[in-house]
Protein backbone atom coordinates (compact mmCIF):
# COMPACT_ATOMS: atom_id res chain seq x y z
CA UNK A 1 0.00 0.00 0.00
CA UNK A 2 1.58 3.15 -0.84
CA UNK A 3 1.62 5.72 1.71
CA UNK A 4 3.05 9.19 2.63
CA UNK A 5 3.32 10.14 6.42
CA UNK A 6 4.53 13.05 7.89
CA UNK A 7 5.37 13.96 11.30
CA UNK A 8 4.67 15.71 13.71
CA UNK A 9 1.70 17.04 12.11
CA UNK A 10 1.98 20.75 13.35
CA UNK A 11 5.16 22.17 15.75
CA UNK A 12 5.23 25.82 17.32
CA UNK A 13 8.61 26.91 17.36
CA UNK A 14 10.63 30.52 18.46
CA UNK A 15 11.98 33.05 15.36
CA UNK A 16 15.82 31.60 14.91
CA UNK A 17 15.05 27.91 16.21
CA UNK A 18 16.26 25.14 14.26
CA UNK A 19 12.95 23.41 13.20
CA UNK A 20 13.01 19.76 11.20
CA UNK A 21 9.95 18.06 9.47
CA UNK A 22 10.05 14.57 8.75
CA UNK A 23 8.47 12.28 5.62
CA UNK A 24 8.38 9.12 5.31
CA UNK A 25 7.44 6.89 2.17
CA UNK A 26 6.04 3.17 1.58
CA UNK A 27 7.72 1.56 -0.56
CA UNK A 28 11.14 3.33 -1.29
CA UNK A 29 10.70 6.11 -3.76
CA UNK A 30 14.90 6.73 -4.39
CA UNK A 31 15.07 10.44 -4.40
CA UNK A 32 12.22 11.50 -6.33
CA UNK A 33 10.33 13.34 -3.54
CA UNK A 34 9.66 17.23 -3.47
CA UNK A 35 8.61 19.47 -0.14
CA UNK A 36 5.74 22.72 -0.66
CA UNK A 37 5.19 25.07 1.61
CA UNK A 38 1.36 26.62 1.68
CA UNK A 39 0.32 29.98 3.18
CA UNK A 40 -2.62 30.23 4.19
CA UNK A 41 -5.60 31.67 1.16
CA UNK A 42 -2.25 30.79 -1.06
CA UNK A 43 -1.13 28.65 -3.59
CA UNK A 44 1.31 25.72 -2.52
CA UNK A 45 5.27 26.90 -3.51
CA UNK A 46 7.63 24.15 -4.63
CA UNK A 47 10.52 24.32 -2.18
CA UNK A 48 12.79 21.37 -2.74
CA UNK A 49 12.88 18.69 -5.25
CA UNK A 50 14.76 15.71 -6.10
CA UNK A 51 14.75 15.74 -2.21
CA UNK A 52 17.89 17.67 -1.60
CA UNK A 53 17.47 20.53 -4.52
CA UNK A 54 16.88 23.62 -3.26
CA UNK A 55 14.65 25.57 -6.19
CA UNK A 56 15.64 28.62 -7.58
CA UNK A 57 14.50 31.81 -5.44
CA UNK A 58 13.74 29.58 -2.28
CA UNK A 59 15.91 31.09 0.61
CA UNK A 60 19.26 28.74 2.06
CA UNK A 61 18.21 28.37 5.28
CA UNK A 62 15.41 25.67 3.69
CA UNK A 63 17.18 22.37 2.91
CA UNK A 64 16.20 19.19 2.69
CA UNK A 65 18.34 15.53 2.98
CA UNK A 66 17.30 11.98 2.60
CA UNK A 67 16.74 8.89 0.28
CA UNK A 68 14.60 5.64 -0.24
CA UNK A 69 11.69 5.94 2.61
CA UNK A 70 13.02 8.13 4.70
CA UNK A 71 13.42 12.47 4.12
CA UNK A 72 13.72 15.68 6.33
CA UNK A 73 12.99 19.30 4.91
CA UNK A 74 14.87 21.58 7.74
CA UNK A 75 14.32 25.27 8.09
CA UNK A 76 17.64 26.25 9.60
CA UNK A 77 16.47 29.45 11.33
CA UNK A 78 12.88 30.08 11.46
CA UNK A 79 11.33 33.27 10.79
CA UNK A 80 7.64 34.70 11.10
CA UNK A 81 7.21 34.69 7.05
CA UNK A 82 7.66 30.56 7.37
CA UNK A 83 4.36 30.09 8.98
CA UNK A 84 2.99 27.47 6.76
CA UNK A 85 1.62 24.26 6.15
CA UNK A 86 4.46 21.99 4.47
CA UNK A 87 4.09 19.25 2.34
CA UNK A 88 5.52 16.23 0.97
CA UNK A 89 5.02 14.17 -2.66
CA UNK A 90 6.50 11.75 -4.13
CA UNK A 91 6.17 11.59 -7.66
CA UNK A 92 8.36 8.46 -9.37
CA UNK A 93 4.75 7.29 -10.26
CA UNK A 94 1.78 7.14 -9.80
CA UNK A 95 -0.15 7.95 -7.66
CA UNK A 96 1.73 11.29 -6.96
CA UNK A 97 0.62 11.19 -3.40
CA UNK A 98 1.34 14.13 -0.99
CA UNK A 99 2.26 13.68 2.62
CA UNK A 100 -1.13 15.47 5.23
CA UNK A 101 1.20 18.46 5.72
CA UNK A 102 2.74 19.81 9.28
CA UNK A 103 1.49 23.07 10.22
CA UNK A 104 4.33 25.38 11.26
CA UNK A 105 3.60 28.34 13.44
CA UNK A 106 5.68 30.64 15.33
CA UNK A 107 5.41 30.84 19.45
CA UNK B 1 4.01 35.94 -18.31
CA UNK B 2 4.11 32.25 -17.18
CA UNK B 3 0.93 31.39 -15.69
CA UNK B 4 -1.71 29.07 -15.45
CA UNK B 5 -5.64 30.23 -14.90
CA UNK B 6 -8.08 27.86 -13.74
CA UNK B 7 -12.13 27.96 -14.29
CA UNK B 8 -15.23 26.39 -14.29
CA UNK B 9 -15.90 25.67 -10.97
CA UNK B 10 -19.86 25.77 -9.18
CA UNK B 11 -22.20 24.54 -7.40
CA UNK B 12 -23.40 21.25 -8.82
CA UNK B 13 -26.00 17.90 -7.25
CA UNK B 14 -24.50 15.20 -6.14
CA UNK B 15 -24.53 12.77 -9.50
CA UNK B 16 -23.90 15.98 -11.52
CA UNK B 17 -21.52 16.53 -14.25
CA UNK B 18 -18.89 19.53 -14.86
CA UNK B 19 -15.89 20.68 -16.78
CA UNK B 20 -12.52 22.26 -15.43
CA UNK B 21 -10.52 24.49 -17.70
CA UNK B 22 -6.83 25.17 -16.69
CA UNK B 23 -5.33 27.74 -19.79
CA UNK B 24 -1.63 27.77 -19.85
CA UNK B 25 -0.17 31.07 -20.94
CA UNK B 26 3.88 31.57 -21.57
CA UNK B 27 4.44 28.09 -22.38
CA UNK B 28 3.24 25.63 -24.38
CA UNK B 29 1.09 22.76 -22.09
CA UNK B 30 2.24 19.99 -24.82
CA UNK B 31 5.66 19.43 -23.58
CA UNK B 32 4.50 19.08 -19.77
CA UNK B 33 3.14 16.55 -17.41
CA UNK B 34 0.10 18.57 -16.59
CA UNK B 35 -1.84 17.23 -12.87
CA UNK B 36 -4.39 18.05 -11.38
CA UNK B 37 -4.21 18.68 -7.28
CA UNK B 38 -7.46 19.22 -5.50
CA UNK B 39 -7.76 20.51 -1.70
CA UNK B 40 -11.11 20.17 0.24
CA UNK B 41 -12.02 22.99 2.56
CA UNK B 42 -9.09 23.21 5.57
CA UNK B 43 -7.71 19.89 4.64
CA UNK B 44 -4.37 18.94 2.71
CA UNK B 45 -3.52 18.44 -1.13
CA UNK B 46 -5.03 15.06 -2.88
CA UNK B 47 -3.58 14.41 -6.59
CA UNK B 48 -5.94 13.83 -8.95
CA UNK B 49 -4.98 13.13 -12.04
CA UNK B 50 -2.13 13.64 -14.79
CA UNK B 51 -1.39 13.71 -18.29
CA UNK B 52 1.74 12.94 -19.65
CA UNK B 53 3.81 14.24 -22.52
CA UNK B 54 2.05 12.19 -25.60
CA UNK B 55 -1.39 11.87 -23.52
CA UNK B 56 -1.36 8.71 -21.26
CA UNK B 57 -3.07 9.79 -18.40
CA UNK B 58 -3.59 8.25 -14.72
CA UNK B 59 -5.91 8.52 -12.37
CA UNK B 60 -6.18 8.41 -7.93
CA UNK B 61 -8.41 5.66 -7.55
CA UNK B 62 -11.09 7.96 -5.81
CA UNK B 63 -11.49 9.63 -8.99
CA UNK B 64 -10.68 6.07 -11.37
CA UNK B 65 -13.87 6.13 -13.88
CA UNK B 66 -15.72 9.54 -12.89
CA UNK B 67 -13.10 12.20 -14.15
CA UNK B 68 -11.16 12.57 -17.54
CA UNK B 69 -8.73 14.52 -17.94
CA UNK B 70 -7.49 15.56 -21.63
CA UNK B 71 -5.91 18.65 -23.67
CA UNK B 72 -6.75 20.75 -25.83
CA UNK B 73 -3.59 21.60 -27.80
CA UNK B 74 -4.86 23.50 -29.99
CA UNK B 75 -6.06 25.96 -27.51
CA UNK B 76 -2.84 25.11 -24.77
CA UNK B 77 -5.97 24.41 -22.60
CA UNK B 78 -6.14 21.21 -19.97
CA UNK B 79 -9.24 20.09 -19.19
CA UNK B 80 -11.22 17.93 -16.32
CA UNK B 81 -14.30 16.28 -16.84
CA UNK B 82 -15.77 15.47 -13.84
CA UNK B 83 -19.25 13.14 -13.95
CA UNK B 84 -21.04 11.14 -10.85
CA UNK B 85 -19.59 13.97 -8.85
CA UNK B 86 -20.23 13.28 -5.11
CA UNK B 87 -20.48 15.26 -1.39
CA UNK B 88 -16.44 14.24 -1.31
CA UNK B 89 -15.18 15.28 -4.64
CA UNK B 90 -15.85 19.43 -2.79
CA UNK B 91 -12.52 20.76 -2.89
CA UNK B 92 -10.86 23.24 -4.57
CA UNK B 93 -9.53 22.27 -7.70
CA UNK B 94 -5.25 23.30 -8.78
CA UNK B 95 -3.83 22.70 -12.09
CA UNK B 96 -0.44 21.87 -11.98
CA UNK B 97 2.98 22.38 -14.61
CA UNK B 98 5.37 19.41 -14.33
CA UNK B 99 8.47 19.89 -16.45
CA UNK B 100 10.03 16.63 -17.47
CA UNK B 101 13.97 16.97 -17.68
CA UNK B 102 17.06 15.53 -16.17
CA UNK B 103 17.05 17.79 -13.18
CA UNK B 104 12.65 18.49 -12.25
CA UNK B 105 11.76 14.35 -13.42
CA UNK B 106 8.44 15.36 -13.38
CA UNK B 107 7.83 17.59 -10.33
CA UNK B 108 4.98 19.95 -9.83
CA UNK B 109 6.79 24.02 -10.41
CA UNK B 110 3.68 25.79 -10.98
CA UNK B 111 0.46 26.03 -10.02
CA UNK B 112 -2.76 27.55 -10.87
CA UNK B 113 -4.66 29.65 -8.35
CA UNK B 114 -6.97 27.10 -8.46
CA UNK B 115 -11.61 26.86 -8.68
CA UNK B 116 -14.48 25.77 -6.08
CA UNK B 117 -16.15 22.38 -6.92
CA UNK B 118 -19.11 22.61 -4.54
CA UNK B 119 -21.29 19.38 -4.59
CA UNK B 120 -24.55 19.79 -2.59
CA UNK B 121 -28.07 19.69 -3.24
Amino acid sequence: DIQMTQSPSSLSASVGDRVTITCRASPDITNYLAWFQQKPGKLPRLLIYSASTLQSGVPSRFSGSGSGTDFTLTISSLQPEDVATYYCQRYNSVPFTFGPGTKVDIK
Amino acid sequence: EVQLVVSGGDLVQPGGSLRLTCAASGFIERNYYMSWVRQAPGEGLEWVSVTYIGGTTSYAESVKGRFTIFRDDSKNTLHLQMKGLRADDTAVYYCARAPYSANYRGVIDLWGQGTLVTVSS
